[in-house]
């Protein structure tokens, strides 16, 4: 089955400063990428996906790059406010079936004032 | 924005017992799904469900397990009888059918078998 790998465990940057985060998947059948943030005591909250068709997707100061010949997919938070402080989850979904996402482990990041 | 809701927060049962978790989706999804977390590992995927019938399980979702949304109620995910490796924290999710990419989730449950 498709594994995830998520290669940031921890992130610390200064405000303003940007954020990549990294994954990496194993199948090539994965066709969909969505990010989730998780606040301390909250669910996952989705904030940004890509889909296999592109390979760059921004909204407001975050971009999804996704390199398929590499299977791999980033997320960049760019101008970093401390509220970016969360845990941050990558995922892969492969086409058809029922949108079961494989997670990554998560990256937390810290945003310094 | 939409608010997927989970009772209990934390639940604590001995070994054996049953013990049922409660998601209440978004009011006009129509998928659901619970994902169990272990500790410090990934998130892994449990079930989903759609129109009354449970369309997909992982080799996670044992037989002790089940699911069902009687009438537009809670979602709810039951473990019969339970055993210490179901410790975990179980987040539920809900999506639309045409937005099915699109999951909304749940705080979780923190679930402790003793």
């Amino acid at each position: 089955g498709e594994k995830v790998e998520q290669h940031e465990s921890t992130l610390s940057v200064r405000e303003g400063d940007s954020a990549v985060i990294n994954c990496t998947y194993t199948d090539t059948a994965s066709s969909y990428f969505p990010w989730y943030k998780q606040e301390a005591g909250k669910g996952l909250h989705f904030v940004i996906d890509i889909r296999s068709n592109v390979d760059r997707k921004q909204s407001q100061r975050l971009i999804v790059l996704l390199d398929k010949k590499a299977k791999r997919f980033s997320l960049h938070i760019t101008a970093t406010q401390p509220e970016d402080s969360a845990i941050y989850f990558c995922a892969a979904i492969t086409s058809g079936g029922n949108y079961k996402p494989t997670f990554g482990k998560g990256t937390s990041l810290v945003v310094h004032p | 924005g939409p608010k997927v809701l989970q009772i209990p927060s934390h639940q604590i049962i001995d070994m054996g017992q049953m013990v049922t978790l409660n998601c209440d989706p978004v009011s006009n999804h129509l998928y659901f799904y619970w994902y169990k977390q272990i500790l410090g590992q990934q998130m892994e995927f449990l079930v989903n469900f759609y129109n009354g019938k449970v369309m997909e399980k992982s080799k996670l979702f044992k037989d002790q397990f089940s699911v069902e949304r009687p009438d537009g109620s809670y979602f709810t995910l039951k473990i019969q009888p339970t055993a210490l490796e179901d410790s975990a924290v179980y987040f539920c999710a809900s999506s639309l059918r045409d937005r099915g990419y699109e999951q909304y989730f749940g705080p979780g449950t923190r679930l402790t078998v003793l």
